[in-house]
């Protein structure tokens, strides 16, 4: 079956511009996540959804962090505007049983 | 909220087990232990999870305390391509923490 698919890979932006990634889920996977793994540290979860619905937004900077999960399978993740301590690999998880999340290569974004 | 505490790094011989504690002394009775590993360069992958028992599948076997205060995720025989950061969790909205970098050396 075919993974988790993520854009861009990398990305180099400079501090108060916007960006976006994108990620596609598994297909047939309810749950699906987006991560900050900042260099040396374990991923940290932003936000999780249960098809279009919000389920956990708690660690999700919500001044310049946005996510959305249209119709329930694809999903963009926002920074408006991106500061140099949002360097950071961004990663992005489909789950059907919450334990086992399947996750994609991420997105590498680089603020300068 | 339950955490877990791991060492830093381990080192483990090829072809050896890899036996990697983590303690989660504030374990709620509901709550599941769950290892990850990460890989260089990748995202996470998972590899067991379990709540009470023992769990064993084709990646590892899982042992977890009676009292579940710490549990010991063993690699039977580790490989070169089991280098790699190790999670242990105990939250159900997966909360990772700093893992253990295993290198298994040749």
């Amino acid at each position: 079956e075919a993974g988790v698919a993520q854009s861009p890979r990398y990305k180099i932006i400079e501090k108060r511009q916007s960006v976006a990634f994108w990620c596609n889920p598994i297909s047939g996977h309810a749950t699906l996540y987006w991560y900050q793994q900042i260099l040396g540290q374990g991923p940290k979860l932003l936000i999780q959804f249960q098809n279009n619905g919000v389920v956990d937004d708690s660690q999700l900077p919500k001044d310049r962090f946005s996510a959305e999960r249209l119709k329930g399978v694809d999903s963009t993740l926002k920074i408006q505007p991106a500061k140099l301590e949002d360097s950071a690999v961004y990663l992005c998880a489909s789950s059907f049983h919450s334990y086992e999340q399947y996750f994609g290569p991420g997105t590498r974004l680089t603020v300068t | 909220d339950a955490k877990t505490t791991q060492p830093t790094s381990m080192d483990c011989a090829e072809g050896r087990a890899a036996n990697l504690p983590c303690n989660h002394s504030t374990i709620s009775g509901n709550e599941y232990v769950y290892w990850y590993r990460q890989i260089h360069s990748q995202g996470p992958q998972y590899i067991i999870h379990g709540l009470k028992n023992n769990e064993t599948n084709e990646m590892a076997s899982l042992i977890i305390t009676e009292d579940r205060k710490s549990s010991t995720l063993i690699l039977p025989h580790a490989t070169l391509r089991d280098t790699a950061v190790y999670y242990c969790i105990v939250r159900g909205d997966m909360r990772f923490g700093a893992g253990t970098r295993l290198t298994v050396k040749p």
